[in-house]
């Protein structure tokens, strides 16, 4: 079953604007991923934050999270046309059990 | 991180056969796992694959159809067996172990079944 749900499922932005992803998921986790993946093809790690952090950046990228709400966002700055992409959460429970459970993914276009 | 590399990238095969997919890590990991992306869908899991024993499968999944691979630390293998076109999906392998922390994935291999 989906443990994540992203919204907006889309998300039509111009180019430097800011886009705003969000994730919420159903049980308690150890760690929770987020994904990009241009036009199915592979998965692109961006960042990965622990269940006992609360925000972290990398480079124009943005995670929080708020385990008691039980949800994550993804902020993007300053867009470009080259972050179209869907993009997905993933949780994992940790322990002797890291397999992820993904949600359905935002697609994020940005206009140029 | 590490680097994943999975063949064939893309196949279009005809229903009743079977298809096996590599996927190779450019170091040891300790846990390696398959992916089925079902057409505008997002990822499910198959079944973790183990060094040296039997795959452990996801509910909905069986080895029969899905057999998996993993002589090594570097290297599995998942098989799709007598393939239908509801079996049309991009399958993803992914390892996890050793730094930066995370799950990284292969480029997928696109599968179409006529």
């Amino acid at each position: 079953s989906q443990q994540g749900e992203e919204d907006p499922q889309a998300l039509s932005i111009q180019e430097g604007e800011n886009a705003t992803m969000n994730c919420s998921y159903k049980t308690s986790i150890n760690n929770l991923q987020w994904y990009r993946q241009n036009s199915g093809r592979g998965l692109v790690h961006l960042i990965l934050i622990r269940s006992n952090e609360r925000e972290k950046h990398s480079g124009r990228l943005r995670v929080t999270l708020d385990t008691s709400k039980k949800s994550s966002s993804l902020l993007i700055t300053a867009s470009r046309a080259a972050d179209t992409a869907s993009y997905f959460c993933a949780t994992d429970a940790g322990g002797s059990n890291y397999k992820l459970t993904f949600g359905k993914g935002t697609l994020l276009t940005v206009n140029p | 991180s590490a680097v994943i590399s999975q063949k064939p990238s893309r196949d279009i095969c005809q229903r009743g056969t079977s298809l096996t997919i590599q996927c190779q890590v450019d170091s040891q990991v300790t846990m390696m796992f398959w992916y089925r992306q079902q057409p505008g869908q997002s990822l499910t899991l198959i079944a973790t694959a183990n060094q040296g024993s039997e795959a452990t499968y996801e509910s909905g999944f069986v080895i029969d159809k899905f057999p998996i691979s993993r002589p090594n630390l570097t290297f599995s293998t998942l098989t799709v067996s007598n393939m239908s076109p509801e079996d049309s999906s991009i399958y993803l392998c992914s390892a996890r172990g050793g730094s930066p922390l995370g799950q990284y994935f292969g480029p997928g291999t696109r599968l179409t079944v006529t």
